[in-house]
């Protein structure tokens, strides 16, 4: 089955522990991107990668990293968290290394920083 | 900068009655327009997509989309909801400079 996983899917910490979200897609697509969600905001990107060792900022990059070492993995890192992360993240995964193209969603990671 | 508007952040229909979610953009040129609908504990899911060409565009679910370049709207239509249908929507926009800009949200319930 085409997918987008997401790990954890939830995942509560403290302030300054750092962390990982795992996303990882099984449909050979070039472009991945990570979003958050937060309420009356809806999604805004943080990082995207058009391709593998590819990665660039999206509209609120500032405390997070990604890394894109292989092309079905695309994991979103939190060197020192801070509660104004506390939020539901999206990986996002589309074929052709443009936006454009359709995107295909991951679950969600629901985290909560204290 | 392009932005997204979605002026309503809740809308509640009867089921069976017809549905428009409104979608304004701010852009200069045309942008790929896009619906997305997100139900509850979901990711999202794409319901249509508006590059160029004919400007209603149709997509799953029995949605429909219509750009009209005058008002910068991509109003999203469905002519008879169902309890389904019951979700958030939002509608994203993107400048094919990679990345995308969503709007806020508009939350969709469906009375019985």
């Amino acid at each position: 089955e085409a997918q987008v996983t997401q790990n954890p899917r939830y995942l509560i910490t403290v302030t300054g522990k750092k962390l990982t979200v795992t996303c990882s897609q099984n449909m050979n697509h070039e472009y991945m991107s990570w979003y958050r969600q937060d309420p009356g905001l809806g999604l805004r990107q943080i990082y995207y990668s058009m391709n593998v060792e590819v990665t660039d900022k999206g509209d609120v990059p500032e405390g997070y990293k990604v890394s894109r070492k292989e092309k079905r993995n695309f994991p979103l890192i939190l060197e020192s968290p801070s509660p104004n992360q506390t939020s539901l993240y999206f990986c996002a995964s589309s074929s052709f290394g443009l936006a454009a193209d359709t995107q295909y969603f991951g679950p969600g990671t629901r985290l909560t920083v204290l | 900068a392009q932005s997204v508007t979605q002026p309503d952040i809740h809308i509640t229909v009867s089921e069976g009655a017809s549905l428009e979610l409104r979608c304004n953009y701010s852009y200069g040129a045309t942008p790929y327009l896009f619906w997305y609908v997100q139900s509850p504990g979901q990711g999202l899911q794409l319901l249509l997509k508006y590059f160029s060409g004919d400007t209603l565009v149709q997509g799953i679910k029995g949605f429909e989309a219509e750009f009209k370049r005058s008002q910068s709207s991509f109003n999203l239509r469905k002519p008879s909801v169902h309890w389904s249908d019951a979700a958030e929507y939002f509608c994203a926009v993107n400048d094919n400079n990679n990345d995308m800009r969503f709007g806020a949200g508009t939350r969709l319930t469906v009375k019985p």
